[in-house]
């Protein structure tokens, strides 16, 4: 059964820092894993699609990397602002689970100006 | 660009009753899912929808639960006899295509069950 941990559990940070984000997920058998963005009761924005075959991908100022043999995936955020204060979540969707996307606890980030 | 909507934004039940949880997919797209997210919790997958069919389920999705596409666009969750467990966030999703794709999540409906 694929679980899906993230941490930092929390994080705070000053504007402009550089920063990453950790995923990592059991089974890799993976057909891609997403990274999320969610405000504070609100629903979950799609930020970046990582399929297996691919090794990072980026919009902007993020960048998201797939390491499928260990398990890992990491989120870089660049040059961090206020607006980009919420819950970060990973989730992937496995060979060995249909097409349902499995969630990660989330990384809830703060940004202070 | 289009998206996916849900209604109601918030919902308010006793235990006991009936609640229908509406969603509108992205058009083109051909693969439905219900989500849930219970406050402070993980976001869990219920149930996936393809071909007027659920294809996949979780442990969560029992007797209690129900989906349907009554029509070209619509695609709905009912959960008979709500119980307090039920509060929760509950999220719709579709994608084009399994393996490829990204999975669009509507707004959200929160469920509070009293």
């Amino acid at each position: 059964k694929q679980e899906v941990t993230q941490i930092p559990a929390a994080l705070s940070v000053p504007e402009g820092e550089n920063l990453v984000l950790n995923c990592s997920f059991t089974d890799s058998a993976i057909y891609n894993l997403q990274w999320f963005r969610q405000d504070p009761g609100k629903g979950l924005t799609s930020l970046l699609l990582i399929q297996s075959s691919q090794r990072e991908q980026t919009s902007g100022r993020l960048n998201a990397s797939l390491d499928k043999s260990s398990g890992r995936s990491t989120l870089y955020i660049a040059a961090s602002q206020p607006g980009d204060s919420a819950t970060y979540l990973c989730a992937v969707s496995s060979k060995t689970s249909g097409s349902r996307l499995t969630f990660g606890e989330g990384t809830q980030l703060t940004v202070n100006p | 660009e289009p998206e996916v909507t849900q209604t109601p934004s918030h919902q308010v039940t006793q235990m006991g009753q009936e609640v229908i949880l509406r969603c509108v997919p992205i058009s083109n797209h051909l693969y439905f899912y219900w989500y849930r997210q219970i406050l402070g919790q993980k976001v869990e997958f219920l149930v996936s929808f393809y071909n007027n069919e659920i294809s996949e389920k979780s442990e969560i999705f029992d007797d209690q639960f129900s989906v349907e596409r009554p029509d070209g666009s619509n695609f709905t969750l009912k959960i008979r006899s709500t119980k307090l467990e039920d509060s929760a966030m509950y999220f719709c999703a579709s994608m084009v295509w399994v393996g490829t794709d990204t999975q669009y999540f509507g707004p959200g409906t929160r469920l509070t069950v009293l």
